[in-house]
């Protein structure tokens, strides 16, 4: 069975930085593409950044330059790294497994980021 | 960027009817697209991907169709566990773009 528990949410400050961590169980998590998708207090859903097995990256311009995502395989885990933090990043953010092309097919219970002063 | 448009916004529909949920896109592509469902309180679940293939579990009175810019998603007989909001995502062309979400409510 495929799990994904996210964990790292905070109340930060506005500038504030974060990192949050996802551990992955039930498949081969070396072999597969991980998201970020973020849902904001009462809205819909936004990508945020998505990492292939071979390094790639991408990002919403809402937050390039700002989170970088990253993972580690030997621990199945993956890693948002958010800094400048604004009070528009506040949400629920979900780690995803990614199925082919970049659908997301299995959802993590999601933690939650404030950002308030 | 590929902006997903989802209407209505609000469906009330009566248990045992048919609902239909439409997601329109500014740009067309060809089939990748996948449908989400969300409880309250709960995380989005994969129903429908290759805009019309159910993803595993998911009971046959769920339904997608189309291509280009139009794409539908039908459930056929709606069930009380079936109330919630229903969001599209392409994943043709970054970034990934969602729909705005339509929320089924009981009528």
């Amino acid at each position: 069975e495929v799990q994904l528990v996210e964990s790292g949410g905070d109340l930060l400050q506005p500038g504030g930085s974060l990192t949050l961590s996802c551990a992955a169980s039930g498949f081969t998590f070396s072999s597969n593409a991980m998201s970020w998708v973020r849902q904001a207090p009462g809205k819909g859903l936004e990508w945020v950044s998505t990492m292939n097995p071979n390094g790639n990256t991408y990002y919403a311009d809402s937050v390039k330059g700002r989170f970088t995502i990253s993972r580690d395989n030997s621990k199945n885990t993956l890693y948002l790294q958010t800094s400048s933090l604004r009070a528009e990043d506040t949400a629920v953010y979900y780690c995803t497994k990614d199925g082919k092309l970049h659908l997301f097919d299995q959802w993590g219970q999601g933690t939650l980021v404030t950002v308030s002063s | 960027e590929i902006v997903m448009t989802q209407s209505p916004a609000t469906l009330s529909v009566s248990p045992g009817d048919r609902a239909t949920l439409s997601c329109r896109a500014s740009q067309s592509f060809n089939i990748n697209l996948a449908w989400y469902q969300q409880k309250p309180g709960q995380a989005p679940r994969l129903l429908i991907y290759g805009a019309s293939t159910r993803a595993t579990g998911i009971p046959a009175r769920f339904s997608g169709s189309g291509s280009g810019t139009e794409f539908t998603l039908t459930i056929s007989s709606l069930q009380s566990e079936d109330f919630a909001v229903y969001y599209c995502q392409q994943y043709n062309n970054w970034p990934l773009t969602f729909g705005g979400g339509t929320k089924v409510e009981i009528k």
